[in-house]
């Protein structure tokens, strides 16, 4: 079993929509990131968060420790937001991922 | 600043040779650490340095291995090469540990090993 679990893990959605991506995870963690990766491979870091919220432009995410749960939330998507997002989790010196969510927006 | 600088782009090798990949990190940045990336496995944690010193190991064989200078630069190495270590390997540079510290990702180095 993965300590970590993202879903969907492939969304297609209409410029301008909200989205949603979840991160469930098993373990106790230090910290959970959130990482964007473009075809061709770089990945940007977009969130590293250990409790609440927080916002970055149309970019949200959320964690709630009690239920090891988080959220990312993109709101007016824009087709330039197609990308692979990856949640990511530190515990016990590791660092494990998940799948990842395929994220296609069309115009 | 300068982003995370990793080399050479793209490598290909032949089974049981070796290989080294080079990392450097943002200026000011102490934490290094290394993920091997493939279609099958996903991201997967490799280990960490921290001034000079391997801080976190992923479960990966011995035949990877790391290293890190005085000014925070870092390679990594991969001895008798498998069909299987062909991936995309990416570093990254923190300011603290790497775990709960915000990360900045090199563009990567693509191996091929045949």
């Amino acid at each position: 079993k993965n300590e970590v679990e993202q879903s969907p893990q492939n969304l297609t959605a209409q410029e301008g929509e909200f989205i949603t991506i979840n991160c469930s995870y098993s373990v106790g963690i230090s910290a959970l990131h959130w990482l964007q990766q473009h075809p061709g491979g770089g990945i940007v870091s977009l969130f590293m968060l250990s409790s609440g919220k927080k916002k970055h432009g149309r970019l949200i995410a959320t964690i709630n420790i009690q239920e090891k749960h988080s959220s990312l939330h993109i709101t007016a998507s824009h087709p330039r937001d197609s990308a692979v997002y990856i949640c990511a989790v530190g515990f016990n010196n590791d660092m494990r991922f998940g799948a990842g969510t395929r994220l296609t927006v069309k115009p | 600043k300068a982003g995370v600088t990793q080399t050479p782009r793209y490598l290909i090798k032949t089974r049981g040779q070796q290989v080294t990949l080079s990392c450097s990190p943002i200026s000011g940045h102490r934490s290094v650490s290394w993920y091997q990336q493939t279609p099958g496995q996903g991201l997967q944690f490799l280990f960490e340095y921290f001034s000079e010193t391997q801080r976190n190991k992923g479960n990966f064989p011995g035949r990877f291995s790391g290293r890190q200078f005085s000014n925070s630069r870092s390679e990594m190495n991969v001895s008798t090469l498998e069909l299987g270590d062909s991936a995309l390997y990416l570093c990254a540079s923190s300011l603290g540990n790497h775990l709960d510290s915000p990360l900045h990702f090199g563009n990567g180095t693509r191996l091929t090993v045949t």
